[in-house]
């Protein structure tokens, strides 16, 4: 049972449009959300989260939105760069998860053309 | 800022052999986890652990033991390697209490069984 998806393995984008990266989620005990940026051969970084009393957060480049209602979240790159083609993983929580347990999503792989 | 170092960053084991993958991070965290990463798959989680001495099942436990005798150090069993482990490994911290936290990861350590 996957309870964070995101049903887009690839996107492909050209250099200086805008990304935009899907995550739904079933569990509405989530409460805080995440988005992580991988490279190859390298751990996850943390990008930007946000919890579940806003609808938006935004940070440089980079803006989270949630829809509470949907069991959606997405993650917009403005404008996109070619340093930014990598994996890009979504992650939820819950409050009551023991030990700050994330659930990850399968990710998506950015790739930003030139 | 947050470091989590990881033991070895590539390794090649042969099927059968015991495999110690060790994480050591710096922040004073009392949450720790270990994940695997396989292509379309996402990051799943192994173990985790929230206290020193404290370990619950993730998601896929079988076939690893985990050992948490210090608090900055979390360390990954392969109690007799398979060839169906072959994957990167990822290790991540986090602060403990309660709400949503942000996890932070090492850089990995790619296992080949053989």
């Amino acid at each position: 049972d996957q309870q964070v998806k995101q049903n887009s393995p690839s996107l492909s984008v050209q250099e200086g449009r805008i990304s935009i990266l899907n995550c739904d989620y079933t569990n509405s005990m989530f409460d805080y959300f995440l988005w992580y940026k991988k490279y190859p051969a390298e751990g996850p970084t943390f990008l930007i989260s946000i919890s579940s009393i806003k609808d938006k957060n935004e940070d440089g480049r980079f803006t989270v939105f949630l829809n509470k209602s949907a069991k959606h979240l997405s993650l917009h790159i403005v404008p996109s760069q070619p340093g930014d083609s990598a994996v890009y993983f979504c992650a939820a929580s819950a409050r009551y998860n023991q030990g700050g347990k994330l659930i990850f999503g399968q990710g998506t792989e950015l790739s930003v053309k030139p | 800022d947050v470091k989590v170092t990881q033991s070895s960053r590539y390794l090649v084991k042969r099927t059968g052999e015991k495999v110690f993958l060790e994480c050591v991070q710096d922040m004073d965290h009392e949450n720790m986890f270990w994940y695997r990463q396989d292509p379309g798959l996402g990051l799943r989680l192994i173990y985790f652990s929230y206290d020193v001495k404290m370990k619950e099942k993730g998601d896929i436990p079988e076939g690893y033991s985990v050992s948490r005798e210090k608090k900055e150090r979390f360390s990954l069993i392969l109690e007799s390697a398979s060839t169906n482990q072959t994957s990167m490994y990822l290790c991540a911290s986090s602060p403990g209490g309660a709400g949503g936290k942000t996890q932070y990861f090492g850089p990995g350590t790619r296992l080949l069984v053989l």
